[in-house]
């Protein structure tokens, strides 16, 4: 079974300029995640979906940064202008519609580096 | 308040050796709890849960992990490690009191190196 499938798996790009994201979860399931991962401050979620729609958007770092779930196939993370401290790895997650005893699948994330 | 702990950055074990990454939790009631795997530059992999029944459970590779209600504790063992083992382990647990608003929390992780 194909996991949860993210683009691009490195991004190199200068200050300022627009980052886009990408994430396919497993098909079937209905809630998605966006995290990400730094050495200072670990593993943090960014914004949750269920069924295409924003749940919690509480850990997004400010105004720079959005996300969309136009289908149940697709998402996107953008930051429009990044900064160097967007530096991070980018995990998406998804889980099933089981309840909340089911485990979030992650994908292999995509290594941002802001120049 | 932080819901879920890993009391060690890190854990050295040699290889043949029992292992135990430690996890401790403070959200009342009757939690879910996983853990999770993190190899380099790779995502999470799910490796086991708690969700009510026995307090031992048995998840991938070997590993278990035993639920404590009365030290709220999730603690990871495998009998005997393998240098394969060597990873970043992560304890999370999921508030069910907290709806609506993501209640699955994750602890700082611990770096569990395997000697040969």
């Amino acid at each position: 079974d194909a996991g949860v499938i993210q683009s691009p798996r490195h991004e190199v790009t200068e200050m300022g300029q627009e980052v886009t994201l990408r994430c396919k979860p497993i098909s079937g399931h209905n809630s998605l995640f966006w995290y990400r991962q730094t050495m200072m401050r670990g593993l943090e979620l960014l914004i949750y979906f269920n069924n295409n729609v924003p749940i919690d958007d509480s850990g997004m770092p400010e105004d720079r940064f959005s996300a969309k779930m136009p289908n149940a196939s697709f998402s996107t993370l953008k930051i429009q202008p990044s900064e160097p401290r967007d530096s991070a790895v980018y995990f998406c997650a998804s889980s099933s519609s089981g309840g909340s005893n089911q485990p979030q699948h992650f994908g292999d994330g995509t290594r941002l580096s802001i120049l | 308040a932080q819901s879920v702990a890993q009391p060690e950055d890190q854990v050295n074990v040699a290889e043949g050796n029992p292992l135990t990454v430690k996890c401790t939790y403070s959200v009342s009631g009757n939690p879910y709890l996983f853990w999770y795997v993190q190899y380099p530059n790779r995502g999470l992999q799910f490796l086991l849960k708690y969700i009510t029944g026995d307090n031992l459970v048995k998840g991938s590779y070997g590993f278990e992990a035993e639920f404590n209600k009365s030290q709220t504790s999730f603690h990871l063992k495998k009998p005997s490690a393998l240098v394969s083992d060597s990873a970043l382990y992560f304890c999370a647990v999921r508030d069910l009191r907290q709806t609506g608003a993501n209640n699955l929390f994750f602890g700082t992780g611990t770096r569990l190196t395997v000697i040969p």
